[in-house]
């Protein structure tokens, strides 16, 4: 099976623009997750989406958003860009949801200028 | 607050040596207790999940032990390797009124030298 494939892989981006990240999971998993880590902070969950919806939200502001298509594949949006929002960008993919076992993506590293 | 630290923050070993890194968390209600491997510029890739009845599960030289009591987790890596230099993250998963939240560690920087 094909893993968690993520895109692209690199991207810079100057402050005030916004940026699109895809993701595509494991083949048959439903849930897909997204994650920003950066040095300082770690790992911070985003948002979660099954089945096209979101089922739970981390503590970020509005400017961070996404959607699940019907293939599962998932996209994260992120507008007005401001230099804090540098970091990697993960998603991860699981049979129904963050309490199974997830698959993480190689992430996209995100640098805004 | 659910929180999740671990400890020490970064660690350097001699290749072959035996080495411990420790969760501590205050996570509740408590679902399950993972340990992620993160090797630099990659996602993170599971080791080891543990419920609340399992106290010790093992992924070839990786063993993991958790006491739900203490509310604690080890991570105890057997005879290293170079290729165990990486971030070990502690994930702790709580089930709530909302669905299962995750909760991660800041991560054990480990580095295996010659």
């Amino acid at each position: 099976k094909a893993g968690v494939t993520q895109t692209p892989r690199y991207l810079i981006k100057t402050r005030g623009q916004q940026v699109t990240l895809s993701c595509s999971p494991i083949s048959g998993h439903r849930s897909v997750s997204w994650y920003q880590q950066t040095p300082g902070q770690g790992l911070q969950f985003l948002f979660e989406y099954f089945s096209e919806t979101q089922r739970n939200k981390g503590n970020f502001p509005g400017r961070f958003s996404g959607r699940q298509f019907s293939n599962s594949r998932s996209e994260m949006n992120v507008s007005t860009l401001e230099l804090g929002d540098s970091a990697l960008y993960l998603c991860a993919s699981s049979l129904e949801g963050v309490s199974y076992e997830q698959y993480f993506g190689p992430g996209t590293r995100l640098t805004v200028t | 607050k659910n929180q999740v630290e671990q400890s020490p923050q970064s660690l350097i070993i001699l290749e072959g040596k035996n080495c411990t890194l420790q969760c501590n968390y205050t996570v509740s209600p408590f679902s399950n207790l993972r340990w992620y491997k993160q090797d630099t510029g990659r996602g993170p890739v599971s080791l080891t999940i543990m419920t609340f009845s399992e106290n010790t599960k093992s992924n070839g030289r990786y063993t993991a032990t958790l006491d739900a009591d203490t509310k604690q987790s080890s991570l105890h890596i057997t005879a290293s390797q170079l290729s165990d230099s990486a971030s070990y993250i502690c994930v702790v998963s709580a089930l709530t009124g909302g669905g299962n939240k995750l909760t991660f560690g800041t991560g054990t920087q480990l580095k295996v030298e010659l």
